[in-house]
């Protein structure tokens, strides 16, 4: 497949260690944040969101956590496996903007057996 | 139920010319959006179409149009290429009246090369 991204930030772990990947966001005014992966040659895929009313929502794995304070986001996956090895995106919308989503650079996610 | 299909799936270009790229929605989505993504980048919001009208559209120049059919798959169409343009672009649909970028869906993406 082809590449994503050559110059991402990388974040390499062993298999079966917990991945924490992060984002900063710029708007205050987002009060919507979700996280994508992105596969090589693939498109983004959903894996989890939060609402800025929320400081922490859990999915099967996944955790998202947020600061609104200082405007950051975070994504742990538990018990990396070798599928996850991917490119993570945060995106933020505006609740006018339901649909226009803002991504992060991205974080390439790699997975050492 | 099918997902979103795009095409073509890589494409070369040069500078000055003109390129269209093809959207099916997901099957039950009115809504198409697309994204350019740069090497190395995220996405970036180009515009979307709701009802075969823009419905909202980032900082694109006017060359960066789009259309949707009544079968709500859509087109971008970018004229006078530049060497910036080389990207991938990404296609997303979505099911209207239903709030939260969660029900977006992407597809793979047209891998456009401006030399």
């Amino acid at each position: 497949g082809e590449s994503v991204g050559l110059h991402l930030p990388t974040l390499s772990v062993q298999e079966g260690d917990n991945s924490i990947i992060n984002c900063a966001y710029s708007n205050s005014a987002s009060d919507y944040f979700i996280w994508y992966k992105q596969e090589s040659g693939k498109g983004p895929q959903f894996i989890i969101d939060i609402r800025s009313n929320m400081d922490k929502r859990q999915g099967q794995r996944v955790t998202v956590l947020l600061n609104k304070t200082v405007k950051h986001l975070s994504l742990q996956i538990a018990a990396t496996q070798p599928g996850d090895s991917a490119v993570y995106f945060c995106a933020e919308t505006r609740p006018q903007g339901a649909q226009k989503l803002v991504f992060g650079q991205g974080t390439r996610l790699t997975i050492n057996p | 139920e099918t997902g979103v299909t795009q095409s073509p799936t890589h494409l070369i270009k040069t500078r000055g010319q003109q390129v269209t790229l093809r959207c099916s929605s997901q099957s039950g989505h009115n809504t198409v959006s697309w994204y350019q993504q740069a090497l190395g980048q995220g996405p970036q919001f180009i515009f979307q179409y709701y009802r075969e009208e823009e419905n909202g559209r980032g900082n694109f120049p006017p060359r960066f149009s789009g259309l949707q059919f009544p079968n709500y798959s859509s087109e971008l169409n970018v004229n006078a290429l530049e060497l910036d343009d080389s990207a991938l672009y990404l296609c997303a649909s979505s099911p209207t009246g239903v709030v939260g970028a969660n029900v977006l869906t992407f597809g793979a993406g047209s891998r456009l090369t401006v030399l």
